[in-house]
This record gives C-alpha cells, structure tokens and sequence, in this order.
C-alpha cells in the first residue's frame, strides 16, 4: 500500500535561514508527488509537483524538492525563510492508476522566528 | 474565472441531524473529491466521483453520503452527525487521473455539538 510518512510534525527556523521539511514514500511503482501548503484558517495550495520529467523540482515561492528514488524521498527546501512561509506544509502521493486519489502525509507545521 | 466553492464556510448542527455540506466547480472537471482534515490525520479521502452517477468509497466513508447528478455539484451528507465527525471538509476536483491538475475548495468548519 502506499503511504507517506513526513518525518517532523513541526520545525522551526529564524527568518533568512534554510529551510528543510523531510518527506519519506513508500509506493510499489513512481508515484506522482506534491507538496502543498495550507496557510491558517486557508484551504491548500500546490507547491510543486514531481510527475517523472525531472527529479529536482522547482516551485512556487522559492520552494523546490528533490525525488530520491534509492532514499524513497522527497524532501523540501527553501533557501533563505520568510516570515510569510510559516505555514502548515503537506507532502502527497498519488499512486498509481489510483484514479487521481491524494494520499496525504501527516503535515509538517513550519514557524518561522524572525 | 473558474473556481471551485464550498458552502458553508462554517456548521455548527446537533448529533443526530442529518447535514448537507455543498460544493460546486466550475472548472468542468469529471473528478470530484471531499476530505476531513484532522489534527495528526492530514487529509483522509472520505468518497470521490469520476463523473455523473459515479461514486466511490473513500478511506473513511462510514456516516457520509454523496451524489453525482451532474458535473458541477457534489454534496456530502452526514446522515445522522457524531461528534467523530467534527472537521474541517474540503472538497477538490481534478483534470487528470493522474493527480495533476487539483483545485481545492476553502473548506467547511463543521462542529456537531
């Protein structure tokens, strides 16, 4: 079965430092993979996807991930934070030939410390 | 512009009722979802559509209900609320079987007192 297991329920970091969310997968196949954010009382919003093009993705706000198929990872990382990144961040997989269904790992709380 | 709402925003209702939670997109997508999101939980699949007549059961479906009369609408119905089943619901749709493509609505804050 897939699953994804995000390995920190929350970090925090100073404002202008890097940042690193760890995501871990475990599909049978290459799954597709997401990271999306959720800002308080706000639905989601899609970061970056990863979909087999490329292994380094690229996103949105200076966000990017890359797909490690022998660590079965998926980790996100930004440069320098922002106050405005402190967020609820998820990592999803969408198994394949799963009709499109998101499996969602447990969210990882960012605080950002000015 | 395309969108995809949920209504409303927040419920507050009693055990027992029977509650209808709405969501619309105008994007023209065949794939519809609703979720609950909880603390430590993320957001678990509660029934999805592929289209009109099409449902599915979801990883936690117990309690919940849709209906797929056309493209654009899929409400949920709780048919007899829990206080298990205080969340926050999202609903989504999608362009692509492949996952790609996903737009999520804001939500509905429901709480069963």
């Amino acid at each position: 079965a897939q699953s994804v297991t995000q390995l920190d329920s929350h970090v925090s970091v100073s404002e202008g430092t890097p940042v690193l969310l760890r995501c871990n997968y475990s599909s049978s196949y290459s799954p597709s993979l997401f990271w999306y954010v959720q800002h308080p009382n706000k639905g989601l919003q899609l970061l970056l996807k990863y979909t087999s093009a490329a292994t380094l993705v690229k996103g949105i706000n200076g966000f990017e991930a890359e797909f490690k198929k022998s660590e079965t990872s998926f980790h996100l990382t930004k440069p320098s934070a922002h106050m405005s990144d402190a967020a609820e961040y998820f990592c999803v997989v969408t198994p394949v030939n799963q009709g499109g269904k998101l499996i969602f790992g447990q969210g990882t709380e960012l605080s950002v410390k000015p | 512009d395309a969108e995809i709402t949920q209504s409303p925003r927040h419920k507050i209702t009693e055990t027992g009722r029977q509650v209808t939670l709405a969501c619309h997109q105008t994007w023209n997508h065949n794939n519809m979802f609703w979720y609950r999101q909880d603390l430590g939980h993320g957001l678990r699949l509660i029934h999805y559509s592929y289209g009109v007549h099409d449902t599915n059961k979801g990883e936690v479906s117990d309690g919940y209900s849709v209906s797929r009369s056309n493209t654009e609408d899929l409400p949920l119905t709780l048919e007899s609320a829990a206080s298990s089943q205080t969340s926050v619901y999202f609903c989504a749709s999608s362009e692509s079987a492949a996952g790609g493509g996903y737009t999520f609505g804001s939500g509905t804050r429901l709480t069963v007192v």
